[in-house]
């Protein structure tokens, strides 16, 4: 299984910068690491991913360890918008292309 | 907009009674998938589609069927549904697959509940 770790739960105050880490250890060279997340009552929606370099895109940033067997999602500055259930995954190979959810960390944001 | 369209977005069902849940694209995404969401369990496959005409196993396909006649629509088929199959269900949509040599952004539904008594 693509197995990540994840903190079950974290909290932010509103307008301040937010890191949400993810282990996997057993990532292999070729697999990328993607980012979700799920806003109360909606589908999972897209927020970045990576395969070796730091990313950044409108929503967020991500920071990929040199070894790759971790990795942060970086929120600069979090929003009362930004609570949700986000979700690290990578694709363990295959043709099947699933993404394979973990439990993923539950953010709360205070205003 | 660049969307995914599921219907119903809620249903009650008696077992046993057929049901089928439509999902639709916009993207002339190739990939399309269905999962079911359960507490404790997370977000798991049901069934995906590489193109049209060509569908796949995912993780959990049983008492599930798919079709993919042309590329837009991924409906999902509960030929006898039973109170197990009460979950909610995203569709999703990509150009690809998100395996190791291929990434793409994955667009989901709003998600549809289903209630079987």
């Amino acid at each position: 299984d693509a197995k990540t770790t994840q903190p079950n739960s974290m909290e932010s105050n509103e307008e301040e910068p937010v890191h949400l880490p993810c282990n996997h250890s057993t990532i292999s060279g070729t697999d990328y690491i993607h980012w979700y997340r799920q806003l109360p009552s909606q589908g999972p929606e897209y927020v970045i991913h990576g395969l070796t370099s730091n990313v950044n895109n409108r929503m967020a940033s991500l920071a990929i360890a040199e070894d790759r067997k971790s990795s942060t999602l970086i929120l600069h500055r979090a929003t009362l918008r930004d609570a949700a259930v986000y979700y690290c995954i990578f694709s363990h190979g295959g043709s099947q292309g699933n993404l394979i959810f973990g439990k993923g960390t539950k953010l709360s944001v205070k205003p | 907009e660049a969307q995914v369209t599921q219907n119903p977005r809620y249903l009650i069902t008696v077992t046993g009674k057929k049901l089928t849940v439509t999902c639709s694209q916009n993207m002339n995404h190739e990939y399309m998938s269905w999962y079911r969401q359960d507490p404790g369990l997370g977000l798991r496959q049901i069934y995906y589609s590489m193109n049209v005409e060509v569908t796949d196993k995912g993780d959990v396909p049983e008492g599930y069927k798919v079709s993919r006649k042309e590329k837009r629509n991924f409906p999902l088929i509960l030929e006898s549904p039973s109170p197990n199959q009460t979950s909610l269900y995203f569709c999703a949509s990509s150009l690809s697959p998100n395996n190791r040599y291929m990434n793409t952004e994955a667009f989901f539904g709003q998600g549809t509940r289903l209630t079987v008594v």
